[in-house]
């Protein structure tokens, strides 16, 4: 069956520090992949989604991913990390075939940020 | 912009008890989308309309149903609620080709 794995629940970061939150995926053929945010109270916002082509896509709000297909994962870096940032992070997935109407969430990564 | 409403933001209903959630789109998106939050679990599917007059299965549909009423507005419906509906609810909408649209949500407890 599909799945989407965020292997970290809570992650905390320092303001300014590097962030890489980790997404792992199984499926028979590379999918359509997704990472949203989520603020408290709020419904999800698109921050990238890769379909094919260049492996390190660029998202919203400085973040980046890169698919890497021997690894089955699609991790979400930033550079620096702002206080805004804190969030809850999802990944998603979607079959080729199926696209947005197959979408399949991870269980979210929640960041804080330590000033 | 308005984009995705939902209403209510807050229910609480008793066990047994009916209620329908109502969703609205002011971007003319053909497709919308009902899915519920659980702690732990991500986004779970449980309804989609891909246009006007069609409604599909997702991953969690029993217990639900839902009516297209026309192109701006979707609503999802719990006929006799059990606690383990208790649960976020968001309503999504998108044109075909680009990216969903969410709405702010509906935390729903049913005691």
């Amino acid at each position: 069956a599909q799945s989407v794995t965020q292997p970290d629940i809570h992650i905390t970061v320092s303001e300014g520090a590097s962030l890489e939150l980790r997404c792992n995926y199984s499926y028979g053929a590379t999918p359509y992949l997704f990472w949203y945010v989520q603020s408290p109270g709020q419904g999800l916002q698109l921050l990238l989604k890769y379909f094919s082509g260049d492996t390190l896509v660029q998202g919203i709000k400085g973040f980046e991913a890169e698919f890497k297909r021997s690894q089955s994962s699609f991790n979400l870096r930033k550079p620096s990390v702002h206080w805004s940032d804190a969030a809850e992070y999802f990944c998603a997935v979607a079959p080729f075939s199926g696209g947005y109407n197959k979408l399949i969430f991870g269980a979210g990564t929640r960041l804080a940020v330590h000033p | 912009n308005a984009g995705v409403t939902q209403t209510p933001k807050f229910q609480v209903l008793k066990t047994g008890q009916s209620m329908t959630l109502q969703c609205a789109q002011d971007m003319n998106h053909n497709s919308m989308y009902w899915y519920r939050q659980d702690p732990g679990m991500g986004l779970r599917l449980i309804y989609y309309s891909a246009s006007e007059g069609t409604t599909d299965k997702g991953e969690v549909p029993n217990g639900y149903n839902v009516s297209r009423l026309n192109k701006r507005e979707f609503s999802l419906r719990l006929e006799s609620a059990a606690p383990s509906q208790t649960s976020v609810y968001f309503c999504a909408s998108r044109r075909q080709g680009e990216k969903l649209f969410f709405g702010s949500g509906t935390q729903l407890s049913v005691l």
